[in-house]
């Protein structure tokens, strides 16, 4: 079974911009989390998706950041005209159901502002 | 809000010696998870362990154990016979078993260093 995939897994971006991270679940996953790690820090919540539903944003900045989980396809986080503060690494969980399954991580991307 | 505590920033043992990582929460609810993931210099996140609070023995996985103490909120990871490869980031986190409301709250994450 493949791990939960992330794509790009190293983004640059210079202020101003838009960037977009991809998440695609583990097979049979269709629970999605989204998670930011600043540098020397422990990850934050961000988001939690099911398909086509956004259950959680808890965590999500009310501007310039939102999530997508469509019907088809990966999950997509999104965040327009980037700045510096936004340089992180931005990793995504996925479970199979919700209440008591274990998230499992992909790799990450890490995304820097120029 | 649930918050996690890990007191120690950086940790180091010999290699083949046991350390214990600590891990402190604060909840006023009686039934939750707890996980410690460690995070190599690959940045992958890996689960080690996870623990029902509701089940009172103490999980393990081979060289990794827990001791949970559910009255005093520890949570604190025993790594034993540690090898070069245990070297990482160990974070603790808490999620809570309300439907909807899964997400992980992670503590600042402990510096585990093996020397050889």
């Amino acid at each position: 079974n493949a791990g939960v995939m992330q794509n790009p897994r190293h983004l640059v971006r210079r202020r101003g911009q838009e960037a977009r991270l991809r998440c695609s679940p583990m097979k049979g996953h269709s629970h999605v989390y989204w998670y930011r790690q600043l540098p020397e820090e422990g990850l934050k919540f961000m988001v939690y998706l099911q398909k086509e539903n956004i259950i959680d944003e808890s965590g999500m900045p009310k501007e310039r950041f939102s999530a997508e989980f469509p019907k088809e396809g990966p999950s997509i986080l999104r965040i327009q005209q980037v700045v510096r503060g936004d340089s992180a690494a931005y990793f995504c969980a996925s479970s199979q159901t919700g209440s008591t399954d274990t998230q499992y991580f992909g790799p990450g991307t890490r995304l820097t502002v120029l | 809000a649930q918050t996690v505590t890990q007191s120690q920033p950086e940790m180091s043992v010999q290699e083949a010696e046991t350390v214990t990582l600590s891990c402190t929460y604060d909840t006023s609810e009686s039934d939750y998870y707890l996980f410690w993931y460690k995070q190599p210099p690959s940045r992958q996140m890996i689960l080690v362990i996870r623990q029902e609070a509701y089940k009172q023995q103490n999980a393990t996985e081979n060289r990794f154990s827990v001791n949970f103490q559910k009255a005093a909120k520890s949570f604190s990871l025993k790594i034993s016979d540690s090898q070069l490869g245990d070297a990482a980031m160990y974070f603790c986190a808490y999620r809570r078993v309300i439907q909807g409301a899964q997400k992980l709250v992670f503590g600042q994450g402990t510096r585990l260093t093996i020397n050889p």
